[in-house]
């Protein structure tokens, strides 16, 4: 089964800072790798996705991760920090259901705090 | 971009009621949709997948009896949580997936938050 570990459950950085969000995964075979975010009292939104074409992802909103196969690694990056990054992050997996379907296997979540 | 809506956003209910939670998908047809359950300051667990026109596949743990999913049409799928109980207390998402065009992707309700007194 696929898993996805994220390595920290908060992270706190300054407004104009980078941001870094650990994720590694579990997959017996290529899986597909997505961010996630969630701002309270919204819908979960996608920030980027990983399904085997380029290594690094370029998302919405300035970030960007990167797939190692080698490290089993999929971490989550923004070069500088907004107050508006603020929210709650979660590492995904995909697995195969049956039709086709693809079922989300979710991490833990990481809270990003920003200060000013 | 494809919008998921949810029903209501908010309830509180006493214990031993049901409670149905409506989700719907506004500008697309899903012929698949997921329900999530959501513990505070937790993760998003999947608690079973709705096919339109067929049976709910449940998720191992999960009550059939007690979670009652209905996907009646392309655009609705609801949840019912029958004899509710405290600890059914909760954050419930649903999302539809959309297959369009080589885009396979989940998009996501702003979930119902179920008090359950």
């Amino acid at each position: 089964a696929q898993s996805v570990t994220q390595l920290d459950s908060h992270v706190s950085v300054s407004e104009g800072t980078p941001v870094l969000l650990r994720c590694n995964y579990s997959s017996s075979y290529s899986p597909s790798l997505f961010w996630y975010v969630q701002h309270p009292n919204k819908g979960l939104q996608l920030l980027l996705k990983y399904t085997s074409a380029a290594t690094l992802v370029k998302g919405i909103n300035g970030f960007e991760a990167e797939f190692k196969k080698s490290e089993t690694s999929f971490h989550l990056t923004k070069p500088s920090a907004h107050m508006s990054d603020a929210a709650e992050y979660f590492c995904v997996v995909s697995d195969l259901l049956i039709q086709g379907a693809q079922k989300l296997v979710f991490g833990q979540g990481t809270r990003l705090t920003i200060n000013p | 971009g494809a919008v998921v809506s949810q029903h209501p956003s908010r309830v509180i209910c006493k214990s031993g009621t049901s409670v149905k939670i409506e989700c719907r998908s506004l500008d697309f047809q899903a012929t698949t949709m997921f329900w999530y359950r959501q513990f505070p300051k937790q993760s998003l667990m999947l608690m079973a997948t709705s096919n339109e026109g067929s049976k709910a596949t449940y998720e191992q743990g999960v009550e059939k009896d007690k979670f009652l999913i209905n996907h009646a049409s392309l655009t609705l799928s609801t949840l019912t949580v029958t004899s509710a109980h405290p600890e059914d207390s909760s954050f419930y998402i649903c999302s539809a997936r959309v297959q369009d065009r080589g885009l396979d992707e989940q998009y996501f309700g702003p979930g119902t938050r179920l008090t359950v007194t």
